[in-house]
């Protein structure tokens, strides 16, 4: 298995552009969560789904940030408008269970200028 | 709130020491337990974790980690640590939230040096 898929690597935009982070879990695994990492706050969870249905979004920041799930196979992390305050490595993990051990992305960097 | 703490915040170490991360956390109940590592540039790897039995737990490269549950520590350790175990390492720990949601919660992490 390739394991966790995550485009892009990095993106660089400017404030008040949408930006789109997409991942593509691991065949099979139910729930996939979606990770923000910064210097500051550390990892946080932003939102997780099991079976393509959002559990817990109480991570999300604010409404510039929304979460699909659209298939088994596939979700994207939208931001809009961005703004530097966003600027950070988002990670998309994925699990068989959800208090199992689950697999990281290699993650996206973002940079909103 | 259930919490994590992670009060090595960065730990530097010569080839062959040993090494003690601490991690606790606030949470009464039932718990599954973690420790991942960040090798610089990468992404989160599983180092070990524990569900239950045994409360030492052996996981890769030689890493191994107690669970004292009258402490609500899960403190990682390995005797004698190589250049190439230099790392962030986090705790983490699931936690049943309102609503039955089930979610990992991390610790801020501990950065690893390690020089030869």
């Amino acid at each position: 298995d390739a394991g966790v898929i995550q485009s892009p690597r990095h993106e660089v935009t400017e404030m008040g552009q949408e930006v789109t982070l997409r991942c593509k879990p691991i065949s099979g695994h139910d729930y996939l969560f979606w990770y923000r990492q910064t210097m500051m706050r550390g990892l946080e969870l932003l939102i997780y789904f099991n079976n393509n249905v959002p559990i817990d979004d109480s991570g999300m920041p604010e409404d510039r940030f929304s979460a699909k799930m659209p298939n088994a196979s596939f979700s994207t992390l939208k931001i809009q408008p961005s703004e530097p305050r966003d600027s950070a490595v988002y990670f998309c993990a994925s699990s068989l269970a959800a208090l199992g051990e689950q697999f990281f992305g290699p993650g996206t960097r973002l940079t909103v200028l | 709130a259930q919490s994590v703490s992670q009060h090595n915040h960065h730990v530097i170490l010569s080839e062959a020491a040993s090494l003690e991360l601490g991690c606790n956390y606030s949470y009464g109940g039932t718990v599954n337990l973690f420790w991942y590592v960040q090798y610089p540039g990468q992404h989160l790897q599983l180092l070990l974790k524990y569900f239950s039995g045994d409360p030492l737990v052996k996981g890769i490269k030689g890493f191994e980690a107690e669970f004292i549950k009258s402490k609500f520590s899960f403190n990682l350790r390995k005797p004698s640590v190589q250049w190439s175990d230099t790392a962030e390492y986090f705790c983490a720990v699931n936690v049943r939230g309102r609503g039955y949601t089930d979610k990992l919660i991390f610790g801020t992490g501990t950065r690893l040096q390690v020089f030869p």
